[in-house]
């Protein structure tokens, strides 16, 4: 049960767009349509930002969307803001009753 | 309003034993599956493990098994996770989180507030 790999950081300006990417192996991202992708601000729980790879929990913004294409998925925000700026995790079902977590990524808003 | 609240903080010294509780109001306990997930400070999510508290099965993550378990007391509506020979690398804030549905492979989408772990002599 590695951890799914993301990059550490990313950044934009208000107004732009940024995708975090989120690879696995087939037998968790590539293999179930169980990607989930997590908010979490500084002292907070993480909050459920899109599952089944694509939809969005009622009350997100439709700023955040998402993808994937065989092992890699991918959260896009577009229309960046100030309060995007968190940690974002990835997660997805692994067969076998388990889920595993990438490492999290850290978006700046410059 | 489906709301998840852990119990508190603890201290505890290397090589005893953690009980944590997460009590679920607005909703019964035997509703979808509870995961936890840990994240030690300055660091990332990891699972933990699960448990169907309509059947109580349980399944643990590779790192935790022999350490861990799960279990609950629908009588409460509470979950409880057990963590056994703690370590000073288990100090971190230890969540449980609702999955949206009852089948495993769902997302999560309500968590409790989180219960701070300290291992430390």
């Amino acid at each position: 049960q590695s951890a799914l790999t993301q990059p550490r950081s990313v950044s934009g300006s208000p107004g732009q767009s940024v995708t975090i990417s989120c690879t696995g192996t087939s037998s968790d991202v590539g293999g179930y349509n169980y990607v989930s992708w997590y908010q979490q601000h500084p002292g907070k729980a993480p909050k459920l930002m899109i599952y089944d790879v694509g939809k969005r929990p009622s009350g997100v913004p439709d700023r955040f969307s998402g993808s994937k294409s065989g092992n890699t998925a991918s959260l896009i925000i577009s229309g960046l803001q100030a309060e995007d700026e968190a940690d974002y995790y990835c997660c997805s079902y692994a067969g076998s009753y388990t889920v595993v977590f990438g490492g999290g990524t850290k978006l700046t808003v410059l | 309003q489906v709301q998840l609240v852990q119990s508190g903080a603890e201290v505890k010294k290397p090589g005893a034993s953690v009980k944590v509780s997460c009590k679920a109001s607005g909703s019964t306990v035997t509703t979808y599956y509870i995961h936890w997930v840990r994240q030690a400070p300055g660091q990332g999510l990891k699972w933990m493990g699960m448990i169907n508290p309509s059947s109580i099965s349980t399944t643990y993550a590779q790192n935790f098994q022999g350490r861990v378990t799960m279990t609950r007391d629908t009588s409460t509506s509470t979950v409880y996770m057990a963590l056994t020979s703690l370590r000073s690398d288990d100090t971190a804030v230890y969540y449980c989180a609702r999955s949206r549905s009852d089948y495993e492979g769902d997302a999560v989408d309500i968590w409790g507030q989180g219960t701070m772990v300290t291992v430390s002599s």
